[in-house]
């Protein structure tokens, strides 16, 4: 059984169309995250949850919308893509971000959503 | 002054020898360190925590050095299934415990 799971793993559009990404994870975790992998490879986190209320919201456009309808779902909507939107998106889980020990920050990331905006 | 700074290489070694990789992070506040590791066009995953007295697993050694603000990972007997990037990662004390990835080493063992 795959621990976090996002779909779809490739994702071609055209610019200014709107897209989503689903996210789910069945580790029993509480904390959910985006990350963005861009071409040169840095992984920047977008957003984190916990327990379905927003812990991190960096400074990413407001064209990104992030929703958790409950703490094993994290799901990112894009709206009016851009060519710079062209990356690695991945979404990942950890037991609990507040905690320290016992590898309860420890992130158990998806295999990736690749979006290609031509 | 990026927070987390890794030199991206590529390390190209022989089988068999031995590599060591620095990070160095900006935040004295740090708490928590990791290293992940990243195959080509896969996701990171967890190679192995960073505790202050250093620690070993198997031909991974990792080491923490809170004075100078790096932590270190030194592969002995490299392999070529060793070859991927290594990513260092820093969790501080802030809003949201938030982890801070470095830009990764790349490593490539060659036969």
């Amino acid at each position: 059984d795959t621990a976090v799971s996002q779909t779809p793993k490739y994702l071609v559009t055209q610019m200014g169309n709107d897209k989503s990404i689903k996210c789910e994870q069945n580790l029993g975790h509480d904390t959910m995250y985006w990350y963005k992998q861009d071409s040169k490879k840095f992984l920047k986190i977008m957003f984190s949850y916990n327990n379905k209320e927003l812990i991190i919201n960096e400074t990413v456009p407001n064209r990104f919308s992030p929703k958790s309808p409950d703490k094993a779902h994290l799901n990112l909507h894009i709206n009016s893509l851009e060519l710079g939107d062209s990356a690695v998106y991945f979404c990942a889980s950890s037991q609990d971000f507040r905690r320290f020990l016992g590898g309860a920050n420890v992130l158990t990331f998806g295999a990736g959503s690749r979006l290609t905006v031509l | 002054r990026k927070e987390v700074e890794q030199d991206p290489g590529p390390f190209n070694v022989p089988e068999g020898a031995t590599v060591a990789f620095n990070c160095t992070y900006s935040n004295s506040a740090s708490q928590s360190f990791f290293w992940y590791r990243q195959d080509c066009r896969k996701e990171p995953k967890l190679l192995m925590s960073v505790y202050s007295s250093g620690n070993e697993d198997g031909r991974f050694t990792a080491q923490l050095n809170r004075a100078s603000q790096y932590i270190s990972l030194l592969i002995r007997d490299s392999k070529l299934s060793d070859s991927a990037t290594y990513l260092c990662v820093v969790i501080h004390n802030n809003a949201g415990n938030m982890l801070t990835f470095g830009g990764g080493t790349r490593l490539m063992v060659k036969p």
